[in-house]
């Protein structure tokens, strides 16, 4: 049950330097998310995809974008690097229950450090 | 005022003992409150839900859910060292919000 997997674990940019953050999920969910994690400021949306094919702004997307390739693909790139961009960054997944609820697997998260 | 408001800690509780960890929330919207568990350089993972009010019990752990006071619990009964860990209250109503989480140590 590898649910959802992430690469890189860990990368050391330069400013101004361009990454991709893979993301993939094995348990067929329509949603999938990105979020950064900083100390004292919490899980932050940055991009997300409700469906194939869609993708809308959350709370924090300056400096990325995203595409979401197939069903069990989404991916963020940062396209010149900031050392603000120093983070972690988890991608997550969903699919709605039959209360209506959208539970949120988490991957492991990718460390970024721009130096 | 913040969405979601959650004491950081950290906590610090000997083993055995009840644990309880709060949110207050402003949004009257949320209907679907959930508790993330977190262990250090790993993802959240989920470990309850409940929709709307009421209490939710799942082996040692108890959700709380108070929307009259925009309010919600996590109790921990009989704590464990491995039950040290960040948690994060998240709350949904067409979009999910968490709060910063709570670190929690239990002292052996």
């Amino acid at each position: 049950n590898a649910g959802v997997t992430q690469t890189p674990k860990f990368q050391v940019l330069k400013t101004g330097q361009s990454m991709t953050l893979q993301c993939a999920q094995d348990m067929n969910h329509n949603s999938m998310y990105w979020y950064r994690q900083d100390p004292g400021m919490g899980l932050r949306l940055i991009y997300y995809s409700a469906s194939e094919g869609t993708t809308d702004k959350g709370e924090v997307p300056n400096g990325y974008n995203v595409s979401r390739l197939n069903k069990r693909e989404f991916s963020l790139r940062l396209e010149s690097a900031a050392p603000s961009q120093t983070s972690v960054y988890f991608c997550a997944s969903s699919a709605q229950d039959r209360t209506g609820a959208n539970v949120l697997t988490f991957g492991a998260g990718s460390r970024l450090t721009v130096l | 005022q913040k969405e979601v408001e959650q004491d950081p800690g950290p906590l610090s509780v000997p083993e055995g003992a009840i644990v309880s960890l709060n949110c207050t929330y402003s949004n009257s919207a949320f209907q679907y409150f959930m508790w993330y568990r977190q262990y250090s350089r790993k993802g959240p993972e989920l470990l309850m839900y409940t929709y709307s009010s009421g209490n939710k019990e799942d082996g040692r752990f108890t959700a709380q859910v108070d929307k009259s006071s925009k309010y919600i619990s996590l109790f921990i009964r009989d704590s464990q060292p491995s039950d040290s860990a960040t948690y994060l209250c998240a709350m949904k109503d067409d979009k999910i919000i968490f709060g910063k989480g709570t670190r929690l140590h239990i002292l052996p």
